[in-house]
This record gives C-alpha cells, sequence and structure tokens, in this order.
C-alpha cells in the first residue's frame, strides 16, 4: 500500500528552465509534506516543507505547492542548474509526534548544462 | 554546528550475524529516527527514539532493536541478518517532537551475504 507516490522514475531539463516534480498521496491524515534531495553517497538533504494548512511555499528557487482536493503537491525548482542534478523524494508526516515520514519513491532529475 | 554523523560508512556481515549501527543526532536535537533504504526505494521508518525510549515504530520485526543514550547518540541493533537486510541505514535527527523536520545523516551500507 503505497500511501506516496511519486510517478515519474526520472525528469530531464535544460539548465535555466523550470523542474517540476510531482508527487501524490493517499492519506488525508497527513499534516505536512516535504522535499529532500539525495546525492549519490550521501543522506537526504532537506529543501522545503509545506503544512497542509498552506497551498504554497518558497523558498528562492524552490517553491512547493499543495492541492490538498487532488492529494498532490508538486516543486518546482526555477532556474534549473546543473548541481540541482539529484534523486528528489517527497516525504509525508501524519499528525502526532511519532516521527514517521513516508517517503515516495524518488525522482531523479538531471538538468542538461 | 555538527550536522548527523553515522558510523561506520560500510558493512559486510553474513546470514545469521548480528550488526549495530551508531548515529550521532545534530547539536541540540533529542529526537532521532532510523530509516532502511533498499536500492530503488525511498526510505522506509523503523523507529524513533525520544529521551531514552522508543516512541513510534514502523512495520519491521522486533529483531530491529535501538537504544538513545544520555547524550542523544543512537544505535540501532539488527540481530539474526537475513539478505534482504541488505540496504541503507539512515539515522535522522530533530529538535524535539514538535518540531517536523528532520535533518539525515550520511547512512550507513549494509551487505549482508
Amino acid at each position: 500500500d503505497q500511501q506516496v507516490k511519486q510517478n515519474s522514475p526520472s525528469l530531464s531539463v535544460q539548465e535555466g528552465r523550470i523542474s517540476i516534480l510531482n508527487c501524490d498521496y493517499t492519506n488525508s491524515m497527513f499534516d505536512y509534506f516535504l522535499w529532500y534531495k539525495k546525492y549519490p553517497a550521501e543522506g537526504p538533504t532537506f529543501l522545503i516543507s509545506i503544512s497542509s494548512i498552506k497551498d504554497k511555499n518558497e523558498d528562492g528557487r524552490f517553491t512547493v505547492f499543495l492541492n490538498k482536493s487532488a492529494k498532490h503537491l508538486s516543486l518546482h525548482i526555477v532556474p534549473s542548474q546543473p548541481g540541482d542534478s539529484a534523486v528528489y523524494f517527497c516525504a509525508a508526516k501524519s499528525s502526532g509526534n511519532t516521527g514517521k515520514l513516508i517517503f515516495g519513491q524518488g525522482t531523479t532529475l538531471q538538468v542538461k548544462p | 554546528e555538527t550536522g548527523v554523523t553515522q558510523s561506520p560508512t560500510h558493512l559486510i556481515k553474513t546470514r545469521g550475524q548480528q550488526v549495530t549501527l551508531r548515529c550521532s543526532s545534530q547539536s541540540g536535537h533529542n529526537t532521532v529516527s532510523w530509516y532502511q533504504q533498499a536500492l530503488g526505494q525511498g526510505p522506509q521508518f523503523i523507529f524513533q527514539y525520544y529521551r531514552e525510549e522508543e516512541n513510534g515504530r514502523g512495520n519491521f520485526p522486533p529483531r530491529f532493536s535501538g537504544l538513545q543514550f544520555p547524550n542523544y547518540s543512537s544505535e540501532l541493533n539488527v540481530n539474526a541478518l537475513e539478505l534482504d537486510d541488505s540496504a541503507l541505514y539512515l539515522c535522522a535527527s530533530r529538535q524535539g517532537l514538535s518540531q517536523e523536520t528532520q535533518y539525515f545523516g550520511p547512512g550507513t551500507r549494509l551487505l549482508v551475504l
């Protein structure tokens, strides 16, 4: 039972253009969502997050959009840079303090110079 | 500020053996979670420790156990290793139960032969 899904295993964009990474979820009890970036041989690095009471959060080149009715969130990277090439994971947390994050399978982003 | 560190970086064990993985949380963080990441998948929550007690657990058998010490560092112990335990084991810390964002270490790559 995959509660968080990233349906695109990979994405390739040109440097300077927009990258859009998508994530769908099934559990309406999720109250917080996060995006992580992972390079090979490193742990996931926190990028940006959003609470379920908001529909948009922006931090520099990164913007996360949340559509609760569609149970969908997306990460926009503008402009994309070659250093953004990595695996991107979305994660969701249920209300409560157990610390359990549920991750999608990841999307590999390649930004071409 | 020191980030999350883990040791060892790599480990090879044989089926049936026991293993202990270690994690030092980020400075000021008293809550530690452990995740297992199989190849090509997102991380899966094993358990969380807060104030030296387990207070959240994922779908992992009892042979996965842990400890948290007064300095908030943590150990993950796995008994009776199976081939399917081969994975990247990630530790994440946060500054208390009310903080939503978890910060990950670089992980320990375990190979079970």
